[in-house]
């Protein structure tokens, strides 16, 4: 248990369905962040909030639609998706703040897979 | 534009030494990250380096050599639940993680 946790571990959504993955942190963290991860791909950073605020939005398409409630809850909501999106995502914190130890060191929860088809 | 470099896949024999090398270009540098990650689970944090030269912490070591663009994960003493994922990732101007691919380290008995 990494203290960031993630539900569900695994969804299977047709293209039609709406569904959300959620996000709890129990660090006292400022930022938190959800990334996809796709085999032999790095990482792709797709959102990031700081204190609420969303401060990156990585160019990501709008049929995935992040909402932060507060420092501690992070939800991605998804909606209409592409095959191609089947990946895994992961959903992370950090302590927030300037710097590298603010910014970087990142707390990952285990993921959700999902698998749209 | 900015990548990081590190091999797809190695294979090690448990109690031996491994190397793990990563190259990296960015713009700007605030620091170089390795993170572990066994199938399944979450990535975890392993370790940071902004200064050149090698940090070293129980049988896991990170170099950084600033001025080659490049680092490596060092693990002594392997044991079977080494085997995982590492992940190379550097911080760049604006405390963004630009990230490797991961190397994919078996360990074999």
């Amino acid at each position: 248990e990494t203290g960031v946790t993630q539900t569900p571990r695994h969804l299977v959504m047709g293209m039609t369905n709406k569904k959300s993955l959620k996000c709890e942190q129990h660090l006292g963290h400022n930022a938190m962040y959800w990334y996809k991860q796709s085999a032999k791909k790095p990482l792709e950073l797709m959102f990031v909030y700081n204190f609420k605020e969303q401060t990156e939005n990585n160019s990501v398409p709008s049929r995935f639609s992040p909402e932060c409630p507060n420092s501690s809850h992070l939800f991605l909501h998804l909606h209409t998706l592409q095959p191609e999106d089947s990946a895994l995502y992961l959903c992370a914190s950090s302590r927030g703040g300037e710097g590298a130890s603010g910014a970087n060191v990142l707390t990952f929860g285990a993921g959700s897979r999902l698998t749209v088809l | 534009g900015q990548n990081i470099d590190q091999p797809t896949e190695m294979t090690a024999t448990e109690g031996a030494i491994v190397q793990i090398n990563c190259t990296y270009q960015t713009s700007g540098f605030n620091g170089l990250f390795w993170y572990q990650q066994h199938a399944g689970e979450a990535p975890t944090f392993l370790s940071y380096n902004v200064l050149d030269g090698l940090e070293e912490k129980g049988r896991f070591s990170s170099f950084l050599s600033r001025s080659k663009g490049y680092s490596y994960l060092l693990l002594k003493e392997l044991q079977m639940k080494d085997s995982a994922s590492y992940l190379c990732a550097a911080s760049d101007s604006n405390y963004q993680l630009i990230w490797g691919a991961g190397t994919k380290l078996i360990i074999k008995p």
